[in-house]
C-alpha cells in the first residue's frame, strides 16, 4: 500500500500568514504516460464532509480561492495557504489515487494563533 | 447542483449488518464512480472501496473483503454500501463520494464531491 505521511500534524498561525503542509508518499505518484501526479488535497471543517481543493497535485478545483496552491511531484508534495483566513481553520488531508487502496495522509489541523 | 444524499445510519448491535444509501442528483449518475470512505470519531479518512456506476465493477479495500458489498442502481441514481458482521470499531461516519473517471475506460481518478455522511454506532 502507498503510505501517505503529512507534516506537521498541526500548526497555529496568525491571520494573514502562510501555511505550508507537506505530504510524502512512500511510492512515486507520477504516472509516466500522462506526466500527471495522482494526488489530491481536501479540506475538512468540523462537522462537515471533506471538500476537494486540489487535484493532479496542483490544479485548483472550481471555486477554490487562489490563496490555496499545490506543488510537488513524485513523492513529495506541498499544500500552501497564503494569507491565512479565519475560514481556513480545518483539517487538511492529502490522498493518492495512483493505485488502490487509495490512501489518505493522517491529516494536518490548521488553527489561528 | 450536485447532491449526494445519504441515509441509513444509526445504532447497530455487534454482529449485525448495516446498509447505507447514497442518492445522487444534479449530474449524470453513470458518468462518475462512487467511492465509500469512513471516518471513525476524531480520526482520519479510510477508503473502503469503489464501484463503477456504469459497469457495477467493484474494488474493495482488502481489510473489508468478504464483509462489504457495494451496489449501484442507475434507474434510481442510488448507490448502496452494506457492511456485515459489525464490530465496535466499525463505529464511524460513512461517506459516499463522487469519483471522477476517464469515461472511455472507467479508470478512476480523484474524488470531487462528498455526501453529508451517515453516522453508524456499533454498541451492545
Amino acid at each position: 500500500d502507498f503510505v501517505m505521511t503529512q507534516s506537521p500534524d498541526s500548526l497555529a498561525l496568525s491571520l494573514g500568514e502562510r501555511a505550508t503542509i507537506s505530504c510524502k508518499s512512500s511510492r512515486n505518484l507520477l504516472y509516466s504516460l500522462n506526466k500527471k501526479n495522482f494526488l489530491a488535497w481536501y479540506q475538512q471543517k468540523p462537522g462537515q464532509p471533506p471538500k476537494l481543493l486540489i487535484y493532479w497535485a496542483s490544479t485548483r478545483d472550481s471555486g477554490v480561492p487562489a490563496r490555496f496552491s499545490g506543488s510537488g511531484s513524485g513523492t513529495d508534495f506541498t499544500l500552501t495557504i497564503s494569507n491565512l483566513q479565519a475560514e481556513d481553520v480545518a483539517v487538511y488531508y492529502c490522498q493518492q489515487y495512483f493505485a488502490t487502496p487509495w490512501t489518505f495522509g493522517q491529516g494536518t489541523k490548521v488553527e489561528i494563533k | 447542483q450536485v447532491q449526494l444524499v445519504q441515509s441509513g445510519g444509526g445504532m447497530k448491535k455487534p454482529g449485525a449488518s448495516m446498509k447505507v444509501s447514497c442518492e445522487a442528483s444534479g449530474y449524470t449518475f453513470t458518468s462518475y464512480a462512487i467511492s465509500w470512505v469512513r471516518q471513525a470519531p476524531g480520526q482520519g479518512l479510510e477508503w473502503m472501496g469503489w464501484i463503477s456506476t456504469s459497469t457495477s465493477n467493484t474494488i474493495y479495500a482488502q481489510r473489508f473483503q468478504g464483509r462489504v458489498a457495494m451496489t449501484a442502481d442507475a434507474s434510481t441514481n442510488t448507490a448502496y454500501m452494506e457492511l456485515r458482521s459489525l464490530r465496535s470499531d466499525d463505529t464511524a461516519v460513512y461517506y459516499c463520494a463522487r469519483q471522477v473517471v476517464l469515461v472511455a475506460t472507467q479508470e478512476p481518478y480523484y474524488i470531487d464531491f462528498w455526501g453529508q455522511g451517515a453516522l453508524v454506532t456499533v454498541s451492545s
